[in-house]
């Protein structure tokens, strides 16, 4: 099973800052088979990114992911109150398609 | 555009069954894979389980095999879960979720489904 250790805890940020998150993998994601997902409280989470760089349809490109082999960032530039949410990298290399803890973005 | 639709909230006592459903629209059987990720209280995701609607085959997460069985009604496009013998380590909202049959990224979700299993 390939463990996704994202960046810990919560990053708070003013508006109009970048925000770097980052996605470590316990071993190395083939293809970069790897989605960044949006998640705001009481809704379902959102596809951001895929294919570790492509961004989703009508995701702003604000959003910009990078990365490969073990290690992938998500990079969110001009940050806006919207933006704050949880923020989860999954895999999708090899079953079972797992998840990061999440890492939690509050913009102030 | 897919459209995912769940049933509704359930409270279920430990050592019981539940069955999701997920009503979907706007996809093709063909080309589209139905996923369940389930989420616990102030918790992360978790993936379950698959289906590939056309054959009706499925794979699960090593975690469920045998407590969790997945099948579909074609006629309504209709996908259900069943879980078994849940515990209060199962309350969660389920969702389920639309990939492409090549790569499983979750491009659709449904609403989500609340489990809460208490006595």
């Amino acid at each position: 099973e390939i463990v996704l250790t994202q960046s810990s805890g919560t990053l708070s940020l003013s508006p109009g800052e970048r925000a770097t998150l980052s996605c470590r993998a316990s071993q190395s994601v083939t293809r970069s088979y790897l989605a960044w997902y949006q998640q705001k409280p009481g809704q379902a989470p959102r596809l951001l990114i895929y294919d570790a760089s492509s961004r989703a349809t009508g995701i702003p490109d604000r959003f910009s992911g990078g990365g490969s082999g073990t290690d992938f960032t998500l990079t969110i530039t001009r940050l806006e109150p919207e933006d704050s949410a949880m923020y989860y990298c999954q895999q999708y290399s090899n079953s079972p398609y797992t998840f990061g803890q999440g890492t939690k973005l509050e913009i102030k | 555009q897919v459209q995912l639709v769940q049933s509704g909230a359930e409270v279920k006592n430990p050592g019981a069954s539940a069955r999701l459903s997920c009503r979907a629209s706007g996809f093709t059987f063909s080309t589209s894979y139905i996923h369940w990720v389930r989420q616990a209280p102030g918790q992360g995701l978790e993936w379950m389980a698959l289906m590939n609607p056309g054959p009706g085959s499925t794979h699960y997460a090593e975690k469920f095999q045998g407590r969790v069985t997945l099948t579909r009604d074609t006629s309504t496009s209709t996908f259900y879960m069943d879980v078994n013998s849940l515990t209060s380590e199962d309350t969660a909202i389920y969702y389920c979720a639309h990939t492409n049959y090549l790569l499983f990224y979750f491009d659709y979700w449904g609403q989500g489904t609340l489990v809460t299993v208490s006595s």
